[in-house]
């Protein structure tokens, strides 16, 4: 089956830093990648939606200009967290579908941890 | 985002029976639904579809059931092993292209 990556797996940062994720299909085109942030024992809550080589349109309620989000080639999707503070610790999963697929055809990386201290 | 939820957010089955995972959605709109399967640390797992145009689909040891109705869900395990413990959830689009997720079901297999 199809592969995503993310990178890293988990990272630790100072309050009013800025952390970057990478999301990668290893073995596809991504034309669309999805970005959710799970707290423990909650569910999947989609952040935004990114389409190759335009703007991400984000869910009612998520910061565009806290989580910035670039989908620059067909293979790589960037989240970046902007001056990241002890609230936005959480688990941050990326998933991605290649064009013209069927809908269940939308892989999950295996997620980052992020740990704002 | 849409509301999708469940109603039993633990289960615990002994190995070897079955197990039933319920979901209510919110949508009415939604016509594609798929469950996931999530180990801890890991990312969601696709295990079946449905779309809004059947109330039934079997695959291995697993069947999903919709009652488009009463916008309800279910997922069952048949012969419950200790592989499939892990928290479940489904998922709606109401879109075509972004998915909702349910608040889960973490369930425990007792061997």
């Amino acid at each position: 089956g199809a592969v995503v990556s993310q990178h890293p797996s988990w990272v630790i940062c100072k309050s009013g830093t800025s952390v970057k994720i990478e999301c990668r299909s290893l073995d596809f085109q991504a034309t669309t990648m999805f970005w959710y942030r799970q707290f423990p024992k909650q569910s999947l809550m989609l952040m935004a939606t990114s389409n190759e080589g335009s703007k991400a349109t984000y869910e009612q309620g998520v910061e565009k200009d806290k989580f910035l989000i670039n989908h620059a080639s067909l293979t790589l999707s960037t989240l970046t967290v902007t001056s990241a503070h002890p609230e936005d610790s959480s688990f941050y999963i990326c998933s991605a579908r290649a064009a013209a697929v069927a809908l269940r055809a939308q892989y999950f990386g295996p997620g980052t941890r992020l740990t704002v201290t | 985002g849409e509301s999708v939820g469940l109603h039993l957010p633990t289960l615990s089955v002994q190995e070897g029976d079955n197990s039933i995972i319920n979901c209510a959605y919110s949508n009415s709109a939604s016509d594609y639904f798929i469950w996931y399967k999530q180990e801890s640390g890991k990312g969601p797992q696709f295990i079946i579809d449905i779309r809004s145009n059947m109330d039934k689909r079997q695959g291995q040891r697993v069947t999903v059931l919709l009652n488009k109705t009463v916008k309800h869900l279910s997922l069952q395990i048949a012969a419950t092993q200790p592989g499939d413990s892990a928290v479940y959830f489904c998922a709606e689009t109401p879109t075509g292209n972004q998915f909702y997720f349910g608040t889960g079901t973490s369930l425990t297999v007792i061997p």
